[in-house]
């Protein structure tokens, strides 16, 4: 299995413009996450899949963040417009769970986003 | 509320040197408690888990309840251990999802 892949791996967009960064996560994985990386804030959770479903989204900045599941192996999380404060790494992870929620999550190389 | 600190950003040490990058949390009842590490150009993994009590690349780490902390220690310092650590923390209160702490980028010099 090649891990969990998110493509672009760089994007450079300009302000206004419309983002949208992709997932795959490892097969089998019933948890998705979303990420961002900044050197102000470090990690933050921006919002997880448990089933394809949003289980919280709590982290999402603001109205112009929006992020779909539609099947088992795809997620998107889109910046509609972007903003240069937008610009960040964003991380992919995924991973098994139990009834008591997620186990270990295995993470994609990151898409690195600037905003112009 | 801040639930994980990191209070460095930088930790730069000396080949051979002791390392201890430190981790405080605020929560009241028993979390799982982790260490992340990202190396240069690679991916965000899993270094150690407090449940597990294991050692690796050298690194130890104990949950101290009565102090909220879960420091990452190592007592001689490599170059290859440079990379970004963070500190994480998992609880049922939390949704059983990772809070992550700010992260210390530990510079190891020759």
């Amino acid at each position: 299995d090649a891990g969990v892949i998110q493509s672009p791996r760089h994007e450079v967009t300009e302000m206004g413009q419309e983002v949208t960064l992709r997932c795959k996560p490892i097969s089998g994985h019933d948890y998705l996450f979303w990420y961002r990386q900044t050197m102000m804030r470090g990690l933050e959770l921006l919002i997880y899949f448990n089933n394809n479903v949003p289980i919280d989204d709590s982290g999402m900045p603001e109205d112009r963040f929006s992020a779909k599941m539609p099947n088992a192996s795809f997620s998107t999380l889109k910046i509609q417009p972007s903003e240069p404060r937008d610009s960040a790494v964003y991380f992919c992870a995924s991973s098994f769970g139990t009834g008591s929620g997620p186990l270990e999550q295995f993470f994609g190389p990151g898409t690195r986003l600037t905003v112009l | 509320a801040q639930r994980v600190t990191q209070p460095e950003k930088l930790l730069s040490v000396f080949k051979g040197a002791p390392v201890e990058l430190k981790c405080n949390y605020s929560y009241s009842g028993s979390p799982e408690l982790f260490w992340y590490v990202q190396y240069s150009r690679q991916r965000l993994q899993l270094l150690l888990r407090h449940i597990s009590r294991e050692s690796i690349k050298g690194f130890t780490a104990d949950l101290n309840k009565g102090e909220t902390s879960f420091h990452l220690k190592k007592p001689f310092a490599q170059e290859e251990d440079s990379a970004m650590y963070y500190c994480a923390l998992r609880a049922r209160e939390y949704g059983n999802k990772l809070v992550f702490g700010a992260g210390t980028i530990l510079r190891v010099k020759s």
